[in-house]
């Protein structure tokens, strides 16, 4: 198993421009989300998907956007990019239950010019 | 709503030396709660986690947590670290139950195991 998968690695924007950062798992979990990283803030949920066709808004949802067409992907959309979306974004998969744990993906480091 | 707090920003500790690491939970009903681990320019990596049974847990690593109820505790620890062991670690709690319950983190704090 791959686990989880992000793209790109690493990504320079302007402030304005929009991107979609990819995410994908081979698992088969339902449940998906995307966390943003910043110093001194820990991990912030942005959105997360409980299966295919359902979105829901984390912690800090504002400026993004993200859909789920299927179980394994789950992108993240900036619409109109901002220097305070300067961030090392993480995408995660969860294992459903009582053995639950959560897969997360390598990361993405974006810098918003 | 339920959050988490670690108190430490960074901890120091001596190779061969105890180490623990502080986490504090507040959420409705019953936890889960995790700790992870997370190497420079690397991903969150699973530790450990209670979910139910015995409140020791033990982990990845040598580590363990002991989750606390009265005090809403679950505080990492090591019996002898390791300078392999410097990361950061995020302790997180999510409620029981029900598939749309989230994963909140705590802030993290920035393990320095000294030669």
């Amino acid at each position: 198993n791959a686990g989880v998968t992000q793209t790109p690695k690493f990504q320079v924007l302007k402030t304005g421009q929009s991107m979609t950062l990819q995410c994908a798992q081979d698992m088969n979990h339902e449940y998906m989300s995307w966390y943003r990283q910043d110093p001194g803030m820990g991990l912030r949920l942005i959105h997360y998907s409980v299966g295919a066709g359902i979105t829901d808004q984390g912690e800090v949802p504002n400026g993004y956007n993200v859909s789920r067409s299927t179980t394994e992907d789950f992108p993240l959309r900036l619409l109109s990019a901002a220097p305070s979306q300067t961030s090392v974004y993480f995408c995660a998969s969860r294992s459903p239950g009582q053995q639950e744990t959560q897969y997360f993906g390598p990361g993405t480091r974006l810098l918003v010019l | 709503a339920q959050s988490v707090a670690q108190p430490e920003d960074q901890v120091n500790v001596a190779e061969g030396n105890p180490l623990t690491v502080k986490c504090t939970y507040s959420v409705s009903g019953n936890p889960y709660l995790f700790w992870y681990v997370q190497y420079p320019n690397r991903g969150l990596q699973f530790l450990l986690k209670y979910i139910t049974g015995d409140n020791l847990v033990k982990g990845s690593y040598g580590f363990e947590a002991e989750f606390n109820k009265s005090q809403t505790s679950f505080h990492l620890k090591k019996p002898s670290a390791l300078v392999s062991d410097s990361a950061l670690y995020f302790c997180a709690v999510r409620a029981y139950g029900g598939a749309t319950n989230k994963l909140i983190f705590g802030t993290g704090t920035l393990l320095a195991v000294q030669p």
